[in-house]
């Protein structure tokens, strides 16, 4: 029982280059989440899925695309990188009923 | 603009003594709180939530309290171990969003001395 994982764990990029993050759960939970964390700023929402076949924009969507496979995965896509995107990045899934969220460890992504 | 606010980017506390957390927020439709904790390298993961009916909860070391008129809550964990170093962050969640919606403060980092 893995619960929420994320990879890469790490990633370099040049400014124009795309990538996709990939979070997967295996809680059978309905609703995801993708979140920046920057020094100083908290987590901010970029995207999230309340269920399999859903998505919405968050505080901070642009420059970001998302994809919710299957209720397993939730994946977010940077299109073309640019160093305001270096973050780490972490997916959560939200316990059905209750108020927290499950965190994945996170993808540290550097822009340059 | 910050609706959920930790204006102490840093705490230090002796070892056996109580970590006071505070958390402030501007918005009032706010109905759920909850604290974070996060190791470096890793997620965060869940501490303890407040519904907004409530002015305290607790679990073992860690207790919540809210002050609605205030806008304001708290963390206390009694008494403060040094596996308890980490940042706090404190989240808030409204029901007439989306469910699970969450508004984040820019944490706390709590060192714990011996």
């Amino acid at each position: 029982n893995a619960g929420v994982t994320q990879t890469p764990k790490f990633q370099v990029l040049k400014t124009g280059q795309s990538m996709t993050l990939q979070c997967a759960q295996d809680m059978n939970h309905n609703s995801m989440y993708w979140y920046r964390q920057d020094p100083g700023m908290g987590l901010r929402l970029i995207y999230y899925s309340a269920s399999e076949g859903t998505t919405d924009k968050g505080e901070v969507p642009n420059g970001y695309n998302v994809s919710r496979l299957n209720k397993r995965e939730f994946s977010l896509r940077l299109e073309s990188a640019a160093p305001s995107q270096t973050s780490v990045y972490f997916c959560a899934t939200l316990l059905p009923g209750a108020y927290e969220q499950y965190f994945g460890p996170g993808t540290r992504l550097t822009v340059t | 603009d910050q609706q959920v606010k930790q204006n102490s980017p840093s705490l230090s506390v002796q070892e056996g003594r109580i970590s006071i957390l505070n958390c402030d927020y501007t918005n009032s439709m706010f109905d759920y709180f909850l604290w974070y904790k996060k190791y470096p390298a890793e997620g965060p993961t869940f501490l303890i939530s407040i519904s907004s009916i409530k002015d305290k909860n607790e679990d073992g070391r860690f207790t919540v309290f809210l002050n609605k008129s205030a806008k304001h809550l708290s963390l206390h964990i009694v008494p403060s171990q040094p596996g308890d170093s980490a940042v706090y962050f404190c989240a808030a969640g409204g029901l007439t969003d989306s469910w699970g919606k969450l508004q984040f403060g820019a944490g706390t980092q709590v060192v714990v001395t011996p």
